[in-house]
């Protein structure tokens, strides 16, 4: 089983800042098969970036995802109000079992 | 619209069973595959296992195995996740979230959740 270990836990920001936030893989996960969700109180996960790269459909371009084997990384450009949330990556190869982080909160500072 | 829509909250007693539905709508409910992932109050996301509505082949978690049987309704279009012999530590959030083949596989469509709260 691929283990996804996210950082930093927490992550302290103002609105406008910049926030980069870490998926190591404990071994290689095809870039084609690495999500990023953003979840928010009370609310299901929603997709944000699949493919480690493409947003998915109404995310907005201040969300980027990079990074290939088993290193990978989400980046805010310029965070907004809406974005303080958890944040969790997943691995959903061919096979089960598919797997998540265990989040990074972005939270207000 | 494309939508999940999940049965209401449960409470149990340790040992008994649980069976959470998941109704499908606005999209060819056999084309894509359903998980079901749950979520312990303020922990992270954890999966359980896949159905195929077409076929109803599943696969689940090794850590549910022998308590989890997931089933589907065409018929209705939806999809059920039952867990059996619960304990304190199966108190959580329970989602079921599609899978899309065209955005790789990712989990695009996601129910509203139903917590389950085992107790007595």
């Amino acid at each position: 089983e691929i283990v996804l270990t996210q950082s930093p836990g927490t992550l302290s920001l103002s609105p406008g800042e910049r926030a980069t936030l870490s998926c190591r893989a404990s071994q290689s996960v095809s870039s084609s098969y690495l999500a990023w969700y953003q979840q928010k109180p009370g609310q299901a996960p929603r997709l944000l970036i699949y493919g480690a790269s493409s947003r998915a459909t109404g995310i907005p371009d201040r969300f980027s995802g990079s990074g290939s084997g088993t290193d990978f990384t989400l980046t805010i450009s310029r965070l907004e109000p809406e974005d303080f949330a958890v944040y969790y990556c997943q691995q959903y190869g061919s096979s089960p079992p598919q797997t998540f982080g265990q989040g990074t909160k972005v939270e207000i500072k | 619209q494309v939508q999940l829509v999940q049965s209401g909250a449960e409470v149990k007693k340790p040992g008994a069973s649980v069976k959470v539905s998941c109704k499908a709508s606005g999209y060819t409910f056999t084309s894509y595959y359903m998980h079901w992932v749950r979520q312990a109050p303020g922990q992270g996301l954890e999966w359980m296992g896949i159905i195929n509505p077409s076929g109803g082949s599943t696969s689940y978690a090794q850590k549910f195995q022998g308590r989890v049987t997931m089933t589907r309704d065409t018929s209705t279009s939806t999809v059920y996740m039952e867990l059996s012999s619960l304990r304190s530590e199966d108190t959580a959030v329970y989602y079921c979230a599609r899978e899309s083949s065209w955005i790789s596989n990712a989990f695009d469509i996601w129910g509203q959740g139903t917590m389950v709260t085992v107790s007595s």
